[in-house]
């Protein structure tokens, strides 16, 4: 039974320019919940996607966007991208029918130069 | 605005020990508390809570919750070196939002 899987691993890209990040949710799972962790710290909610909606928003600009496809994967969109939005973002799922214990991806190390 | 507070921010401690982590919260509609831990990228779940004064246990680990006094702690007993890590505490609310604390980092010495 795969995991929860996020790609790319590492990637970089310069100021001012978009990144879209991938995540497959664990099998069964139907919720994709997106984390910013900067260095140092704990991971920051950005959203959360149930049923293809965006569920629940944390305190990220609209630059921040997201989707949530049929079979439950989802993509994180950032545009205009700032240096401060250097960071591993994680991806975890879960059920919404259970104890919303979440399962996280391994992340995507991405650097904004 | 939700806040997690974990303390202490780092701990060094020797094969062996003991160890108390704790976290205090301030959350709207509260619905669980959970710990993970996360040694190099994706966190790894250890406990959630959902009600007061009942321990869960796992092993070397366990966790109790105190809702009146908004805080958890985490016990770690006869500490290896493998406990090295950070030790993340998360609180979710009824509407799916979780709000993480900074962690604390444990590194255990042989």
């Amino acid at each position: 039974d795969a995991g929860v899987t996020q790609s790319p691993t590492h990637l970089i890209k310069t100021r001012g320019q978009q990144v879209t990040l991938r995540c497959s949710p664990k099998s069964g799972h139907d919720t994709v919940s997106w984390y910013q962790q900067a260095l140092g710290q704990g991971p920051q909610f950005i959203f959360q996607y149930y049923e293809e909606e965006e569920r629940q928003r944390g305190n990220f600009p609209d630059r921040f966007s997201g989707h949530q496809f049929p079979n439950y994967s989802s993509e994180l969109n950032v545009n205009a991208l700032l240096l401060g939005d250097s960071a591993l973002y994680l991806c975890a799922s879960s059920w919404a029918g259970s104890s919303y214990e979440q399962y996280f991806g391994p992340g995507t190390r991405l650097t904004v130069t | 605005e939700d806040k997690v507070v974990q303390s202490p921010l780092s701990l060094v401690v020797h094969e062996g020990d003991t160890v108390t982590l704790n976290c205090s919260y301030e959350v709207t509609n509260f619905r669980s508390l959970l710990w993970y831990k996360q040694e190099k990228k994706a966190p790894t779940f250890l406990f959630m809570l959902t009600s007061s004064g009942i321990e869960k246990k796992s092993g070397r680990l366990s966790s109790i919750l105190d809702k009146k006094e908004l805080f958890s702690i985490l016990n770690i007993t006869a500490t290896q070196t493998g406990d090295s890590a950070i030790y993340l505490c998360a609180v979710e609310t009824n509407a799916g939002k979780s709000t993480f604390g900074d962690g604390t980092t444990l590194t255990v010495k042989p």
